[in-house]
């Protein structure tokens, strides 16, 4: 069984630049979400990606999109980057349709906005 | 609005000792409730879940967590802590309704130190 991935590991960019952030889910899930972790702090939920779609949003604004694939990988990027921006992105994959939202976590992307 | 306290930001604790970690949540209802724990630089580890049924979860490592209703608490508790143990500690409430949208509400973390 293949757990979660994502890349690249780390990510250096400055302000305003755009970034794209990749998730390969775990073996058999259908459920992608992705969580920001800014240092000292929790993960916080950006969004997450069931059948292709955005389903349910954080508080995070527009310029945080992403994409899932019919392969139920999925993308993360963010235009206009800002100082504030840099933090440990975190994907997570689960099996939407068991009723029990156990979701399993990859090794994250840490990103550094300069 | 879901939230997740976990009061104790730093401990420390001598290896071979007792440990537990508090964490207490605000809900609408019961939660399906976790536990995580990541090393420096890494992701998530799932230690333990709580969906239904028995309050007292066993889970990975030797860790163990019980969910009281009347306290909306959550703790998680070890016997015997090792040195590898030293990791942040989240804890995290998730809804119990089936379907999409089943975001994870995180604690700050619990930062455990062992001393050896």
């Amino acid at each position: 069984e293949t757990g979660v991935t994502q890349s690249p590991t780390h990510l250096i960019k400055t302000r305003g630049q755009q970034v794209t952030l990749r998730c390969s889910s775990q073996s058999g899930h259908n459920t992608v979400s992705w969580y920001q972790q800014a240092l000292g702090q929790g993960p916080q939920f950006i969004f997450q990606y069931y059948r292709e779609e955005e389903n349910g949003r954080g508080n995070f604004p527009p310029r945080f999109s992403g994409l899932q694939f019919p392969n139920y990988s999925s993308e993360l990027n963010v235009n206009a980057l800002e100082l504030d921006d840099s933090a440990l992105y975190l994907c997570a994959s689960s099996l939407a349709g068991q009723g029990k939202n156990e979701q399993f976590f990859g090794p994250g992307t840490r990103l550094t906005v300069l | 609005a879901q939230s997740v306290t976990q009061p104790d930001i730093h401990i420390t604790v001598s290896e071979g000792a007792s440990l537990e970690l508090r964490c207490n949540y605000s809900y609408g209802a019961t939660p399906y409730l976790f536990w995580y724990v990541q090393s420096p630089g890494q992701g998530l580890q799932l230690l333990l879940k709580y969906f239904s049924g028995d309050t007292l979860v066993q889970g990975i490592k030797g860790f163990e967590a019980e969910f009281k209703r009347s306290q909306s608490s959550f703790n998680l508790r070890k016997p015997s802590v090792h040195w590898s143990d030293a990791a942040e500690y989240f804890c995290a409430v998730g809804p119990t309704f089936t379907g999409g949208g089943n975001k994870l509400t995180f604690g700050t973390g619990t930062q455990l130190k062992v001393e050896l």
